[in-house]
């Protein structure tokens, strides 16, 4: 069964500072991989995707994140964040089939 | 991006009661919805998915008798919880994807209930 692993519950940066938040999942076959964001008071929403190709994705916002298949993770990083990024987000993981599987989700607090 | 949408965003009601919650795609047809469950500090828990014209699939462990789903048609699902109960008390989201191949996932504004 798949399942997706976030390391961090809770994270508090001052701006400025840079971001990296691990995902890891498990599932053996082929994965589209997904960060989402949810700000306060709005919906979630995508921040950035990996389906094949460059293993590195840039997304909105100054994101990426980067997919390493030798250790089914997919890390979310920011070089700098700023306190508008104060958000939960969420991993997720498609295998095959239609089902998409999140991770527990981590809550990023930029102090100003 | 394409927009889904929830009705209601909040609603209490009375053990015992159900309570029905819609979720609409507005700008595309979606063959297929899925409705999440979030706990307080927790992750979304997939909890069935939603066909258009025929029966949900539901993941292990939800009961399909007490959160029944319907996909009249392509632009909309309901999931009814019936007889709820205090435990039954959560936020509850639905999303839908624009198009199969694209995989990315469009998240309605999600639903509290809370059952006194």
């Amino acid at each position: 069964a798949q399942s997706v692993s976030q390391h961090n519950h809770h994270v508090i940066l001052s701006e400025a500072a840079s971001l990296e938040l691990g995902c890891n999942y498990s599932y053996g076959g082929t994965v589209n991989l997904f960060w989402y964001v949810q700000y306060p008071g709005q919906h979630l929403q995508l921040l950035l995707k990996y389906f094949s190709g460059d293993p590195l994705v840039k997304g909105i916002k100054g994101f990426e994140a980067e997919f390493i298949k030798s250790k089914f993770s997919f890390n979310l990083r920011k070089p700098s964040v700023q306190w508008s990024d104060t958000a939960e987000y969420f991993c997720a993981v498609k295998g095959g089939g239609f089902k998409t599987i999140f991770g527990a989700g981590t809550r990023l607090f930029v102090k100003a | 991006g394409a927009v889904v949408s929830q009705h209601p965003s909040w609603v209490i009601c009375k053990s015992g009661t159900s309570v029905k919650i819609e979720c609409r795609s507005l700008d595309f047809q979606a063959t297929t919805m899925f409705w999440y469950r979030q706990f307080p500090k927790q992750s979304l828990m997939l909890m069935a998915t939603s066909n258009e014209g025929s029966k949900a699939t539901y993941e292990q462990g939800v009961e399909k008798d007490k959160f029944l789903i319907n996909h009249a048609s392509l632009t909309l699902s309901t999931l009814t919880v019936t007889s709820a109960h205090p435990e039954d008390s959560s936020f509850y989201i639905c999303s839908a994807r624009a198009g199969e191949n694209t995989g990315e996932l469009f998240f309605g504004e999600g639903s509290r209930l809370t059952v006194l």
